[in-house]
């Protein structure tokens, strides 16, 4: 079975401090691929970020940095020097290899930026 | 704009009541998706379609039926709605080959009474 946990259910910061969202999942596929989403306020989801299995680099996106560790099944995500613009809910989610087409996700981490 | 439509965008809806939520996406995607979201739940998956004229069952899909007559379009059916499924519903495409990321739709706020 495949099981996306965030721990985090809401994480409070004040602007500029550093902020990391961790994400742990579960599968037995050996191929597979890790998400983030954004909700801000409004609703939308937006992409943020995929990862295949087979790619343990990890990736830096302006303040956005992601941290892909298969030896502990995580996929955490950093945001650097946080903006009140960055409060939203974050969702990570884990999609399974060849043949396995659903999409599961996390409960979310709720984060908020103060000024 | 290329993207995901859902209609509508809220509904109130009484008990009992059947209810068809509209999807259409015009990035020729091969995979849709319906999720339903909730407050500390999550993003959870109601029913999915890997291509035109297939479909499965997520993990809450009591209550609910799709089909998918054409690549574009995906509409959810709630046959007899319930109170319980008073949600934010969310319609998502995405290129399954090379394991593309997953486009959401704007969301369908359902309430039944």
């Amino acid at each position: 079975a495949q099981k996306v946990t965030q721990a985090q259910t809401e994480i409070s910061v004040v602007e500029k401090e550093d902020v990391t969202l961790d994400c742990v999942y579960e599968t037995r596929d050996t191929t597979y691929y890790l998400f983030w989403y954004k909700q801000p306020p409004s609703g939308e989801l937006v992409f943020l970020i995929r990862r295949n299995s087979f790619d343990e680099q990890n990736e830096i996106s302006g303040r956005y940095s992601w941290n892909f560790q298969k030896s502990t099944s995580s996929f955490n995500f950093t945001i650097t020097a946080s903006q009140v613009v960055d409060s939203a809910v974050y969702f990570c989610a884990l999609r399974g290899g060849y043949n396995t087409d659903k999409l599961i996700f996390g409960t979310g981490t709720r984060l908020q930026v103060f000024p | 704009i290329a993207g995901i439509t859902q209609a509508p965008t809220s509904q109130i809806l009484a008990a009992g009541r059947r209810m068809t939520l509209r999807c259409t996406q015009d990035m020729r995607h091969n995979a849709m998706y319906w999720y339903r979201q909730d407050l500390g739940l999550g993003l959870r998956l109601i029913h999915y379609s890997n291509t035109a004229g297939t479909t499965g069952k997520g993990e809450v899909p009591d209550g609910y039926s799709v089909s998918r007559a054409n690549t574009d379009d995906f509409p959810l059916t709630l046959a007899s709605a319930v109170p319980s499924q008073t949600s934010v519903y969310f319609c998502a495409s995405s290129d399954w080959t090379g394991g593309g990321p997953v486009f959401f739709g704007q969301g369908t706020r359902l309430t039944v009474v």
